[in-house]
C-alpha cells in the first residue's frame, strides 16, 4: 500500500546548528502533514503541520517545506538544542477518516 | 502534556489473557484514535471512533475490538492475547475528523508486554 518514508534514519548535529529532516511521501492524495517529536518512553507530541496548499510553514525555531512535485516534506529545526534529541515522525493524511500515515523516523541526536 | 491521558501505563500479562486499555481524549475532542507501535511495524493505526461511533478501521486484528463511550472516552480490548501484540499502543485525540483542524495529540501510550 501506499507509504511515508524518511531518507535518513539518523542524523547527529552540533548544539546550535541546523537541522533538517526529510520525509518522502508516496500518497499523491495527501493534503496534510504534521510533524511528530517522540522522546524516549512518551507520546508523539506535535509539532507542526502543514497543509498541502502550503509551500512552507514557520513555528518557533521550526520550519516545515512541502515540495509536492516531488512529494517530499522536510522538517528544519534552527539552533538545535540538547532538548531536541528525540525520534522525529512525519505522518501524512487524506480522506474523510483522516487517519495518520507514519514514516519510519528519524533519531536526531544532539552533540554538545 | 498533551491533555489525552491513558491508563494504565504499563501491563505485564500472558498468552491467550485479556486485556483493556483505556483512553480519555483531551477536554471537547470528538474524535479518538488508537494506534500501535512496534519496533518492526513502526506506528500502524488501528481503529477511529467519532462522537461514538466507529469512523474507520486500520490494521486491527478480529482479536482487537473497541468502543467509544458516552462521556467520549475509548476502550481498546486485546484478546485473546498473542506473543506478537507486545508493543506500545497510543490513543489520540482529535477536535474532528472532517474539518481541518486535523492535528492529533497523543497521550503518553500503554506499555503491554506479553509473556
Amino acid at each position: 500500500g501506499e507509504s511515508v518514508g524518511l531518507h535518513l534514519p539518523t542524523l547527529s548535529v552540533q548544539e546550535g546548528d541546523n537541522s533538517i529532516i526529510n520525509c518522502a511521501y508516496s500518497n499523491s492524495a495527501s493534503d496534510y502533514f504534521i510533524w511528530y517529536k517522540q522522546e524516549s518512553g512518551k507520546g508523539p507530541q506535535f509539532i507542526i503541520d502543514i497543509r498541502s496548499n502550503m509551500d512552507k510553514r514557520q513555528g518557533q525555531r521550526v520550519t516545515v517545506l512541502l515540495n509536492k512535485t516531488v512529494k517530499h516534506l522536510s522538517l528544519q529545526i534552527a539552533a538545535t538544542q540538547p532538548g531536541d534529541s528525540a525520534v522525529y515522525f512525519c505522518a501524512e493524511t487524506s480522506g474523510s477518516a483522516r487517519q495518520l500515515t507514519f514514516g519510519s523516523g528519524t533519531q536526531l541526536t544532539v552533540l554538545p | 502534556d498533551s491533555g489525552v491521558t491513558q491508563t494504565p501505563k504499563h501491563l505485564i500479562t500472558a498468552t491467550g489473557q485479556r486485556v483493556t486499555l483505556r483512553c480519555s481524549p483531551r477536554s471537547g475532542d470528538l474524535s479518538v484514535y488508537w494506534y500501535q507501535q512496534s519496533l518492526d511495524q513502526g506506528l500502524q493505526f488501528l481503529i477511529q471512533y467519532y462522537n461514538g461511533e466507529e469512523r474507520a478501521k486500520g490494521n486491527i486484528l478480529e482479536r482487537f475490538s473497541a468502543q467509544q463511550f458516552p462521556d467520549l472516552h475509548s476502550e481498546l480490548n486485546l484478546s485473546p492475547l498473542e506473543l506478537g501484540d507486545s508493543a506500545l499502543y497510543f490513543c489520540a485525540s482529535s477536535p474532528q475528523d472532517t474539518s481541518f483542524p486535523y492535528e492529533q495529540y497523543f497521550g503518553p501510550g500503554t506499555r503491554l508486554t506479553v509473556t
